[in-house]
């Protein structure tokens, strides 16, 4: 079975800093990956996501992540964090036709002024 | 634009109350899916609809079960509500078929506190 690790729980980066969240997946085959992202109260937006191809994928909101196979990751980067970025973020994987999605447990970004 | 709605933000239901949750979707899609969300726990799995009158239990179905009568509309029912069903409860729709896992489109979620 898929399983995904966020190893940080919460992170607090100053406005204009970069910023890095950590995702680690376990899956035998080639996943399909997805970043999420929550503001307060409300449901989740998609950010960006990795079927194939190019293992660096841009989405919305000036965000980036890097699939590697060989350490199983896929972090997701933005090189300068705005204070309408702090949110939840959310990790998820899915298989080939499985419809499905297992998420990560999330990391809460704080943004300092 | 994708549209998934969910009948109330938020819910105060007593203990041993029928509680049904409605979440309705605009695109047609065939996939509906039910989430709880808890602190630290991220999104886990209730319940999932692959079409109507299908569904299939996700990874905690235990005390809830689901209904699709209507392609657009996927309900969550908590048959008996207990306090350890307070949670966030998040509805999301995707494409089917194809051999490919979509991505998934939420709703606002419901916060339902089971006193």
């Amino acid at each position: 079975a898929q399983s995904v690790t966020q190893p940080d729980i919460h992170i607090t980066v100053s406005e204009g800093a970069s910023l890095e969240l950590r995702c680690n997946y376990s899956y035998g085959a080639t996943p399909y990956l997805f970043w999420y992202v929550q503001s307060p109260g409300q449901g989740l937006q998609l950010l960006l996501k990795y079927f194939s191809g190019d293992t660096l994928v841009q989405g919305i909101k000036g965000f980036e992540a890097e699939f590697k196979r060989s350490q199983s990751s896929f972090n997701l980067r933005k090189p300068s964090v705005h204070w309408s970025d702090a949110a939840e973020y959310f990790c998820a994987v899915g298989k080939a036709a499985g419809n499905k999605l297992t998420f990560g447990g999330g990391t809460r970004v704080l943004v300092k002024p | 634009d994708v549209k998934v709605t969910q009948s109330s933000r938020y819910l105060v239901k007593r203990t041993g109350e029928k509680v049904f949750l409605e979440c309705v979707q605009d695109m047609d899609h065939e996939n509906m899916f039910w989430y709880r969300q808890d602190p630290g726990l991220g999104l886990r799995l209730i319940y999932f609809s692959y079409d109507v009158k299908m569904k299939e239990k996700g990874d905690i179905p235990e005390g809830y079960s689901v209904s699709r009568e209507k392609k657009e509309r996927f309900s969550l029912i908590l048959e008996s509500a207990s306090t350890n069903q307070t949670s966030m409860y998040l509805c999301a729709s995707s494409q089917g078929g194809g051999g490919l896992t979509y991505e998934q489109y939420f709703g606002p979620g419901t916060r339902l506190t089971v006193t």
